[in-house]
């Protein structure tokens, strides 16, 4: 069974170092999306990704965040200068078409330290 | 605003049935996903209702009723394989945007 795949799983970055998420969606998943989970609280949403540009994206997802997709088959987060409230889970999760279920990859735990 | 309420916790018996309750108030709506998350594992999906009534698939069975901006997940037969947080995420924006619920904690006891 196709799955999303994420690495690394964990990563431990100094604050204000850049980190670089990666995500590999399924094959033929066209929607992608990250969201990131702080432990113990809920999934929170940070942006969607259509058609090589950014559809929609949260509060959260601000000039600190980018997202690329630079090779049409990796899907990449990028923090520019990582604060210690980054510390959280973060999925990466795609879907065939808009509004449908998504598939979630196992995430990766950043640590800002 | 968007605001999902679950119940924090919930413990039931092996064998038994049990309705987990979501109530959402969001400023759009284009359907309500149900997710299962065991701790330290990603979600995995449940169920999607668009339309107001019940999906059944399995075990599990996802009610919808959209003028009352609610929804319930129902678990029958529970197995021990069951105790896992189930989230309740509201689609927005034709499928562009998601806000998901705290979920609720569900212990299935012996």
């Amino acid at each position: 069974e196709p799955e999303v795949t994420q690495t690394p799983s964990h990563q431990v970055t100094q604050m204000g170092q850049e980190v670089i998420l990666r995500c590999v969606p399924i094959s033929n998943h066209l929607y992608f999306y990250w969201y990131r989970q702080i432990l113990g609280q809920k999934v929170e949403f940070l942006v969607s990704f259509y058609n090589n540009e950014i559809s929609e994206k949260s509060e959260i997802f601000d000039d600190q965040f980018s997202v690329e997709r630079p090779d049409g088959s990796n899907f990449t987060l990028k923090i520019r200068s990582t604060k210690l409230e980054d510390s959280a889970m973060y999925f990466c999760a795609t879907t065939r078409t808009a509004n449908y279920e998504q598939y979630f990859g196992p995430g990766t735990r950043l640590t800002v330290t | 605003g968007q605001n999902i309420d679950q119940p924090t916790e919930m413990t039931a018996t092996e064998g038994a049935i049990v309705q987990i309750n979501c109530t959402y108030q969001t400023s759009g709506f284009n359907g309500l996903f149900w997710y299962q998350q065991h701790a330290g594992e990603a979600p995995t999906f449940l169920s999607y209702n668009v339309l107001d009534g019940l999906e059944e698939k399995g075990r599990f069975s996802s009610f919808l009723s959209r003028s009352k901006g609610y929804s319930y997940l129902l678990l029958k037969e529970l197995q021990m394989k069951d105790s896992a947080s189930y989230l309740c995420a509201v689609g927005d924006n034709y499928g562009q945007n998601f806000v998901f619920g705290p979920g609720t904690r569900l212990s299935v006891l012996p």
